[in-house]
C-alpha cells in the first residue's frame, strides 16, 4: 500500500535560514508524482512544489526546492531564506498513478513549521 | 479567478440531520476528490470522480455519498450525521495532466453535536 511518512511533526527555524522538511513514502509503482502544499492558520491548502517520478532534476520554485532522491524515496523540501510568512503546516502528498488511479492524492501528516524572529 | 468554490464554510449539526456540501469549480477540470482533515492528521480521501456522472470510493467513504451530474459540480452528503463527522472538509479538482497539482477549495467546517 502506498504511504507517505513526515517524521517531523514540529520545527523551528531562525528567521532567514534554511531548513529541510522530511518526507519519505512507499510506492510500487514506477510512475507517480510528489507534491508539497502549505496551509497556514487561516487553514486553505497552498501547492508549493511538484516533482515527478521521472524527473531528473530536483525541482525548484523561487526559495522552494525538493530534495529527491528515489532511490531512498524521500522527497525532502527545502525553504531557503526563511521568513516569518513561512509559518505553517506543511503536507508532502504523493500521486497515485494518474490515469489507473485517478489522480488521488495521499497525505502525510503534515510538519508545523514555527519561524523565530 | 474563483478557482474552488466550497459551500458553506461553516455548519453545526445536531446527530442524525442530513446535509450536502457543495463544490464548484471553473477550471473545466475532469477530476474531483473530496477530503476531509482531523487535528494531528493529514487529509484523508473520502470520494472522488473522474467525469460527470461518475464516482468512486477513497479511504473513509463510510456515511457519505456523492454526487456529480455535471462537470463543475461536486457534491458531498451526509445523510444521518454523526459526531465521528466532525472535520474540515476540503474539494479539489485537477486536470487529467499528472504534472499539475490539485486545486483546493477554502474548506468547510463541520461540526457534529
Amino acid at each position: 500500500a502506498q504511504k507517505i511518512t513526515q517524521t517531523q511533526p514540529g520545527m523551528f527555524v531562525q528567521e532567514k535560514e534554511a531548513v529541510t522538511l522530511d518526507c519519505t513514502y512507499d510506492t510500487s509503482d514506477q510512475s507517480y508524482g510528489l507534491f508539497w502544499y502549505k496551509q497556514p492558520s487561516s487553514g486553505e491548502m497552498i501547492f508549493l512544489i511538484y516533482q515527478g517520478s521521472y524527473d531528473e532534476q530536483n525541482a525548484t520554485e523561487g526559495r522552494y526546492s525538493l530534495n529527491f532522491q528515489k532511490a531512498r524515496k524521500s522527497a525532502n523540501l527545502v525553504i531557503s531564506a526563511s521568513q516569518l510568512g513561512d509559518s505553517a503546516m506543511y503536507f508532502c502528498a504523493m500521486r497515485e498513478d494518474l490515469y489507473n488511479q485517478g489522480g488521488k492524492l495521499i497525505f502525510g501528516q503534515g510538519t508545523e513549521l514555527s519561524v523565530k524572529p | 479567478n474563483a478557482g474552488v468554490t466550497q459551500t458553506p464554510k461553516f455548519r453545526v449539526l445536531k446527530t442524525g440531520q442530513s446535509m450536502t456540501l457543495l463544490c464548484a469549480q471553473d477550471m473545466n477540470h475532469e477530476y474531483m476528490y473530496w477530503y476531509r482533515q482531523d487535528p494531528g492528521m493529514g487529509l484523508r480521501l473520502i470520494h472522488y470522480s473522474v467525469g460527470e456522472g461518475t464516482t468512486a470510493k477513497g479511504e473513509v467513504p463510510d456515511g457519505y455519498n456523492v454526487s456529480r451530474l455535471k462537470k463543475q459540480n461536486f457534491l458531498l452528503g451526509l445523510e444521518s450525521a454523526a459526531p465521528s463527522q466532525t472535520s474540515v472538509y476540503f474539494c479539489a479538482s485537477s486536470s487529467w495532466d499528472s504534472n499539475q497539482p490539485q486545486h483546493f477549495g477554502d474548506g468547510t467546517r463541520l461540526s457534529i453535536l
